[in-house]
């Protein structure tokens, strides 16, 4: 069974950084591009960014371009979001997600990891 | 930039009823890169139709998905009490790479 498992969430202060996992589980996490999303509370879904299944291209989402940071540990099935100067609007649960190229979709979403952006 | 419009915003019906809700593109989108999930409070999101027609697995045969160009539906043969959550379109292509709609709720009237 596939399993994401979000961790790091916490309050923080504007400026401030923050890292968050996700631990992978119950698939060969190396074959498979990874996502984060995040859920602003009362708010639909948005995108924030994905990483290659190898780690070596990333993209990301307008809102946090040259702030936030995806990367990836294939050998310990880990897959990090490194965020920097933190705005109040960056409040969110972070969740990771798994891309299915064969469905060409995300199909699988951890939980996520509540973080708040407050002084 | 594709943008995803979602209609209603708030569905109200009862078990037993007929569904359909809507997913309408900025511009033309290929059918293999649109699909439909399902959130309910608390939880993450579960996957329900890709490529615009086709039931993840698990997924109850009530769920179907239509359409293409700017025009995709999702529609709930016969709503069963556990359906009544909120429903996402989303799309992956070029720019951006991953696109959501603002979903719609489906609640029991």
């Amino acid at each position: 069974q596939v399993q994401l498992v979000e961790s790091g969430g916490s309050v923080v202060q504007p400026g401030r950084s923050l890292r968050l996992s996700c631990a992978a589980s119950g698939f060969t996490f190396g074959g498979f591009g990874m996502h984060w999303v995040r859920q602003a509370p009362g708010k639909g879904l948005e995108w924030v960014g994905h990483v290659s299944y190898d780690g070596t291209k990333s993209y990301y989402a307008d809102s946090v371009n040259g702030r936030f940071s995806i990367s990836r540990d294939n050998s310990k099935s880990l897959l990090y979001l490194e965020m920097s100067s933190l705005r109040a609007e960056d409040t969110a649960v972070y969740s990771c997600a798994r891309f299915n190229g064969a469905y060409e979709s995300l199909d699988w979403w951890g939980q996520g990891t509540l973080v708040t952006v407050s002084s | 930039e594709i943008l995803l419009t979602q209609s209603p915003g708030t569905l109200s019906l009862s078990p037993g009823e007929r569904a359909t809700l809507s997913c309408r593109a900025s511009q033309s989108v290929s059918s293999n890169y649109l699909a439909w999930s399902q959130q309910k409070p608390g939880q993450a999101p579960r996957l329900l139709i890709y490529g615009a027609s086709t039931r993840a697995t698990g997924i109850p045969d009530r769920f179907s998905g239509s359409g293409s160009g700017t025009d995709f539906t999702l529609t709930i043969s016969r709503l069963e009490p556990e359906d009544f959550a909120v429903y996402y379109c989303h799309h992956y292509g070029t720019s951006p790479p991953y696109t959501f709609g603002q979903g719609t709720k489906l609640e029991i009237k």
